[in-house]
Protein backbone atom coordinates (compact mmCIF):
# COMPACT_ATOMS: atom_id res chain seq x y z
CA UNK A 1 0.00 0.00 0.00
CA UNK A 2 1.13 3.39 -1.05
CA UNK A 3 2.18 5.66 2.14
CA UNK A 4 3.07 9.30 1.47
CA UNK A 5 5.34 11.30 4.69
CA UNK A 6 5.94 14.88 4.30
CA UNK A 7 8.24 17.08 6.39
CA UNK A 8 7.00 18.99 9.18
CA UNK A 9 5.75 22.33 10.13
CA UNK A 10 7.57 25.58 9.12
CA UNK A 11 7.63 29.00 10.58
CA UNK A 12 8.48 31.68 7.34
CA UNK A 13 8.60 35.17 7.09
CA UNK A 14 6.78 37.12 4.38
CA UNK A 15 8.69 37.21 1.25
CA UNK A 16 10.77 33.70 1.80
CA UNK A 17 9.84 30.42 0.33
CA UNK A 18 9.38 27.20 1.75
CA UNK A 19 10.31 24.12 0.53
CA UNK A 20 7.71 20.77 1.57
CA UNK A 21 8.51 17.33 0.68
CA UNK A 22 6.66 13.72 0.31
CA UNK A 23 8.40 10.68 0.51
CA UNK A 24 6.57 7.78 -0.56
CA UNK A 25 7.00 4.36 -0.28
CA UNK A 26 5.00 0.91 -0.51
CA UNK A 27 4.67 1.85 -4.91
CA UNK A 28 6.56 2.97 -8.10
CA UNK A 29 7.26 6.22 -7.84
CA UNK A 30 7.58 7.10 -11.56
CA UNK A 31 4.36 5.61 -12.61
CA UNK A 32 1.63 7.64 -10.14
CA UNK A 33 1.81 11.62 -10.19
CA UNK A 34 2.25 13.23 -7.03
CA UNK A 35 -0.21 16.43 -6.47
CA UNK A 36 -0.09 19.11 -3.88
CA UNK A 37 -3.27 20.82 -2.22
CA UNK A 38 -3.64 23.17 0.18
CA UNK A 39 -6.35 23.99 2.82
CA UNK A 40 -6.18 27.55 4.83
CA UNK A 41 -7.13 27.51 8.37
CA UNK A 42 -11.20 26.92 8.16
CA UNK A 43 -11.32 26.76 4.35
CA UNK A 44 -11.47 24.13 1.30
CA UNK A 45 -9.02 22.59 -0.97
CA UNK A 46 -6.90 24.23 -3.53
CA UNK A 47 -5.20 22.24 -6.18
CA UNK A 48 -1.57 24.15 -6.62
CA UNK A 49 -0.57 21.70 -9.31
CA UNK A 50 1.13 18.54 -9.67
CA UNK A 51 3.67 16.13 -11.32
CA UNK A 52 4.21 12.76 -13.15
CA UNK A 53 7.47 11.60 -12.14
CA UNK A 54 7.51 9.19 -15.66
CA UNK A 55 7.58 12.36 -17.57
CA UNK A 56 9.18 14.88 -15.05
CA UNK A 57 6.28 17.58 -16.20
CA UNK A 58 4.80 19.37 -14.04
CA UNK A 59 1.48 21.00 -14.48
CA UNK A 60 0.60 24.61 -12.04
CA UNK A 61 -2.63 25.84 -11.29
CA UNK A 62 -3.08 29.41 -12.76
CA UNK A 63 -3.01 31.30 -9.10
CA UNK A 64 0.29 29.77 -8.34
CA UNK A 65 2.16 30.18 -11.48
CA UNK A 66 5.33 31.66 -11.22
CA UNK A 67 5.61 31.62 -7.54
CA UNK A 68 5.80 27.42 -7.25
CA UNK A 69 7.83 24.86 -8.51
CA UNK A 70 7.44 21.15 -7.96
CA UNK A 71 10.40 18.41 -8.56
CA UNK A 72 10.53 14.95 -8.00
CA UNK A 73 13.44 12.82 -7.24
CA UNK A 74 12.73 9.33 -8.33
CA UNK A 75 15.79 7.94 -6.62
CA UNK A 76 14.80 9.05 -3.44
CA UNK A 77 10.83 8.23 -4.22
CA UNK A 78 10.33 12.10 -2.95
CA UNK A 79 8.19 14.71 -4.80
CA UNK A 80 8.82 18.83 -3.64
CA UNK A 81 6.83 21.58 -3.63
CA UNK A 82 8.63 24.96 -3.72
CA UNK A 83 6.61 28.18 -2.53
CA UNK A 84 8.10 31.67 -3.28
CA UNK A 85 7.41 34.98 -2.35
CA UNK A 86 5.48 34.12 0.50
CA UNK A 87 2.99 35.97 2.07
CA UNK A 88 0.31 35.67 5.19
CA UNK A 89 -2.30 34.86 2.90
CA UNK A 90 -0.33 31.12 2.24
CA UNK A 91 -0.28 30.20 5.63
CA UNK A 92 -2.12 27.04 5.17
CA UNK A 93 -1.95 23.25 5.62
CA UNK A 94 -0.09 21.90 2.75
CA UNK A 95 -1.10 18.69 1.75
CA UNK A 96 0.39 15.84 -1.29
CA UNK A 97 -1.47 13.36 -2.96
CA UNK A 98 -0.88 10.15 -5.32
CA UNK A 99 -2.73 9.62 -8.13
CA UNK A 100 -4.30 5.84 -8.56
CA UNK A 101 -3.68 4.96 -12.06
CA UNK A 102 -0.40 4.47 -13.30
CA UNK A 103 1.34 6.94 -16.16
CA UNK A 104 -2.28 9.80 -15.46
CA UNK A 105 -1.56 12.80 -15.76
CA UNK A 106 -4.56 13.78 -14.47
CA UNK A 107 -6.22 11.32 -11.68
CA UNK A 108 -8.12 10.99 -8.51
CA UNK A 109 -6.31 11.27 -5.31
CA UNK A 110 -5.63 8.06 -3.38
CA UNK A 111 -3.16 8.20 -0.27
CA UNK A 112 -2.39 11.75 1.19
CA UNK A 113 -0.09 12.61 2.83
CA UNK A 114 -0.01 13.89 6.82
CA UNK A 115 -0.24 17.55 5.52
CA UNK A 116 2.74 20.31 6.47
CA UNK A 117 1.46 23.13 8.27
CA UNK A 118 2.94 26.70 6.94
CA UNK A 119 2.78 29.78 8.49
CA UNK A 120 3.64 32.91 7.18
CA UNK A 121 4.46 35.28 9.72
CA UNK A 122 6.49 38.12 10.33
CA UNK B 1 -11.03 26.20 -15.86
CA UNK B 2 -14.11 24.27 -14.72
CA UNK B 3 -16.10 25.16 -11.52
CA UNK B 4 -17.97 23.13 -9.14
CA UNK B 5 -20.67 24.54 -6.86
CA UNK B 6 -21.29 21.94 -4.38
CA UNK B 7 -25.33 22.60 -2.24
CA UNK B 8 -25.98 22.77 0.54
CA UNK B 9 -23.27 24.57 1.91
CA UNK B 10 -24.53 22.52 5.41
CA UNK B 11 -26.72 20.08 6.02
CA UNK B 12 -27.98 18.89 9.25
CA UNK B 13 -29.44 15.41 9.61
CA UNK B 14 -29.90 12.91 12.08
CA UNK B 15 -28.47 9.44 12.05
CA UNK B 16 -30.14 6.43 10.01
CA UNK B 17 -31.80 9.08 7.53
CA UNK B 18 -30.54 9.73 4.21
CA UNK B 19 -28.12 12.27 2.94
CA UNK B 20 -27.30 13.74 -0.65
CA UNK B 21 -25.19 15.69 -1.49
CA UNK B 22 -25.21 17.70 -4.71
CA UNK B 23 -21.90 19.31 -7.27
CA UNK B 24 -23.18 21.08 -10.46
CA UNK B 25 -20.10 21.84 -12.91
CA UNK B 26 -20.14 24.47 -14.96
CA UNK B 27 -19.46 23.01 -18.16
CA UNK B 28 -18.72 19.06 -19.19
CA UNK B 29 -16.78 17.22 -17.34
CA UNK B 30 -14.54 14.55 -19.25
CA UNK B 31 -15.56 10.93 -18.95
CA UNK B 32 -17.24 12.33 -15.45
CA UNK B 33 -13.87 12.11 -14.29
CA UNK B 34 -15.93 13.43 -10.82
CA UNK B 35 -14.07 11.99 -6.80
CA UNK B 36 -15.86 12.65 -3.84
CA UNK B 37 -13.90 12.91 -0.52
CA UNK B 38 -14.51 12.96 2.89
CA UNK B 39 -12.42 15.09 5.46
CA UNK B 40 -12.88 14.99 9.57
CA UNK B 41 -11.51 17.76 11.60
CA UNK B 42 -7.54 17.65 11.65
CA UNK B 43 -7.41 14.88 8.84
CA UNK B 44 -6.41 14.85 5.51
CA UNK B 45 -9.28 14.40 3.02
CA UNK B 46 -10.15 10.35 2.09
CA UNK B 47 -11.54 9.21 -1.30
CA UNK B 48 -14.75 7.77 -1.33
CA UNK B 49 -15.64 7.88 -4.72
CA UNK B 50 -13.75 8.08 -8.56
CA UNK B 51 -15.25 8.49 -12.25
CA UNK B 52 -18.50 9.83 -10.52
CA UNK B 53 -20.24 6.47 -9.67
CA UNK B 54 -16.97 4.31 -8.55
CA UNK B 55 -16.11 3.56 -4.26
CA UNK B 56 -12.73 3.54 -3.50
CA UNK B 57 -11.32 0.63 -1.95
CA UNK B 58 -12.68 0.11 1.52
CA UNK B 59 -15.79 2.58 1.13
CA UNK B 60 -18.95 1.17 2.88
CA UNK B 61 -21.49 0.62 0.64
CA UNK B 62 -24.47 3.05 2.31
CA UNK B 63 -22.23 5.65 0.06
CA UNK B 64 -23.11 6.07 -3.69
CA UNK B 65 -22.03 8.75 -6.74
CA UNK B 66 -24.12 9.12 -9.46
CA UNK B 67 -24.09 11.91 -12.60
CA UNK B 68 -26.83 13.21 -15.15
CA UNK B 69 -25.36 15.91 -17.44
CA UNK B 70 -23.02 18.37 -15.39
CA UNK B 71 -25.18 17.44 -12.42
CA UNK B 72 -23.33 14.96 -9.64
CA UNK B 73 -24.88 13.46 -6.36
CA UNK B 74 -23.29 11.76 -3.65
CA UNK B 75 -25.61 10.05 -1.89
CA UNK B 76 -25.44 8.22 1.88
CA UNK B 77 -28.33 5.78 2.22
CA UNK B 78 -28.27 5.77 6.16
CA UNK B 79 -26.05 8.10 8.12
CA UNK B 80 -23.66 6.85 10.58
CA UNK B 81 -22.66 8.68 13.33
CA UNK B 82 -18.71 8.70 11.80
CA UNK B 83 -20.30 10.02 8.78
CA UNK B 84 -20.59 13.65 9.85
CA UNK B 85 -17.63 15.22 8.21
CA UNK B 86 -17.14 17.54 5.49
CA UNK B 87 -17.42 16.49 1.98
CA UNK B 88 -15.72 17.62 -1.41
CA UNK B 89 -16.41 16.85 -4.64
CA UNK B 90 -13.06 16.97 -7.23
CA UNK B 91 -13.44 17.35 -10.85
CA UNK B 92 -10.24 15.79 -12.85
CA UNK B 93 -11.04 15.49 -16.38
CA UNK B 94 -9.26 18.39 -17.20
CA UNK B 95 -6.14 20.99 -16.31
CA UNK B 96 -6.39 23.06 -13.89
CA UNK B 97 -8.17 20.15 -11.26
CA UNK B 98 -10.46 21.85 -9.40
CA UNK B 99 -12.41 21.19 -6.43
CA UNK B 100 -16.21 22.52 -5.21
CA UNK B 101 -16.55 24.52 -1.91
CA UNK B 102 -17.31 21.49 0.26
CA UNK B 103 -20.30 20.57 1.93
CA UNK B 104 -20.09 20.33 5.87
CA UNK B 105 -23.13 17.53 7.17
CA UNK B 106 -24.06 17.85 10.54
CA UNK B 107 -25.49 16.15 13.50
CA UNK B 108 -29.18 17.56 13.63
Amino acid sequence: QVQLVQSGPEVKNPGSSVKVSCKTSGGTFKNFAINWVRQAPGQGLEWMGGILPLFGIADYAQNFQGRVTITADEFASTAYMELSSLRSEDTAVYYCASGSEPAARLNWFGPWGQGTLVTVSS
Amino acid sequence: EILLTQSPGTLSLSPGERATLSCRASQSVANNYIAWYQQKPGQAPRLLIYGASSRATGVPDRFSGSASGTDFALTISSLEPEDFAVYYCQQYGSSPITFGQGTRLDIK
